[in-house]
């Protein structure tokens, strides 16, 4: 099973200013990577598949980048609506998948 | 417009069984990747089950032999059978639609289930 290793846990960021959050796999995963964002009280949303490939609508703001079992997910100019809990999944060994445990991005 | 509703979910004791379904509308499940995910309170992301259009089912370890993935065609909608819940089990459920890329493109709104006696 490949386990996946979010930090920090919590992260504080300023609007406007550039947030930087970690996912680490615990053996390769190629580029089978995924990040998702939910909101409180709402269901995740897709954001980035493929470790850097942007879904439909999502701002360009949101990048993503890495292989292997380092990747980042990047949010530049934060927003309000950014706000939010991250998640990253592995999709390397689909149709079996995993979360990573998520990090929460909050207002300083 | 594609979109999911869960519904099912409620207060069950230990032991006990229940069965969640997931509507859909704009997209035919039948042909579709479907997944079940579910999130305990305050907690991540766990995924649970998915189903092939094909009809292939994939269980994560912990579900394997308790749940059960099925689809109705005619009703375009897919279920989750839960047998033998334990408190463990209690969370929100959500189905969820993957795409081409094999990620949840999709997402219901989820529905609530809580084990306790």
């Amino acid at each position: 099973e490949t386990v996946m290793t979010q930090s920090p846990a919590t992260l504080s960021v300023s609007p406007g200013e550039r947030a930087t959050l970690s996912c680490r796999a615990s053996q390769s995963v190629s580029s089978n990577l995924a990040w998702y964002q939910q909101k409180p009280g709402q269901s995740p949303r897709l954001l980035i598949y493929g470790a850097s490939t942007r879904a439909t609508g999502i701002p360009a703001r949101f990048s993503g980048s890495g292989s292997g079992t380092e990747f980042t997910l990047t949010i530049n100019s934060l927003q309000s609506e950014d706000f939010a809990v991250y998640y990253c999944q592995q999709y390397d060994n689909w149709p079996l998948c995993s979360f990573g445990q998520g990090t929460k991005l909050e207002i300083k | 417009e594609v979109q999911l509703v869960e519904s099912g979910g409620g207060l069950i004791q230990p032991g006990g069984s229940l069965r969640l379904s997931c509507a859909a509308s704009g997209f035919a499940v039948s042909r579709s990747y479907m997944s079940w995910v579910r999130q305990a309170p305050g907690k991540g992301l766990e995924w649970v089950s998915l189903i092939y259009s094909g009809g292939d089912t994939y269980y994560a370890d912990s579900m394997k032999g308790r749940f059960t993935i099925s689809r109705d065609e005619s009703k375009n909608t897919l279920y989750l059978q839960m047998n033998s819940l334990s408190p463990e089990d209690t969370a929100m459920y959500y189905c969820a639609k993957l795409g081409s890329t094999r990620t949840m493109d999709y997402w219901g709104r989820g529905t609530l289930v809580t084990v306790s006696s």
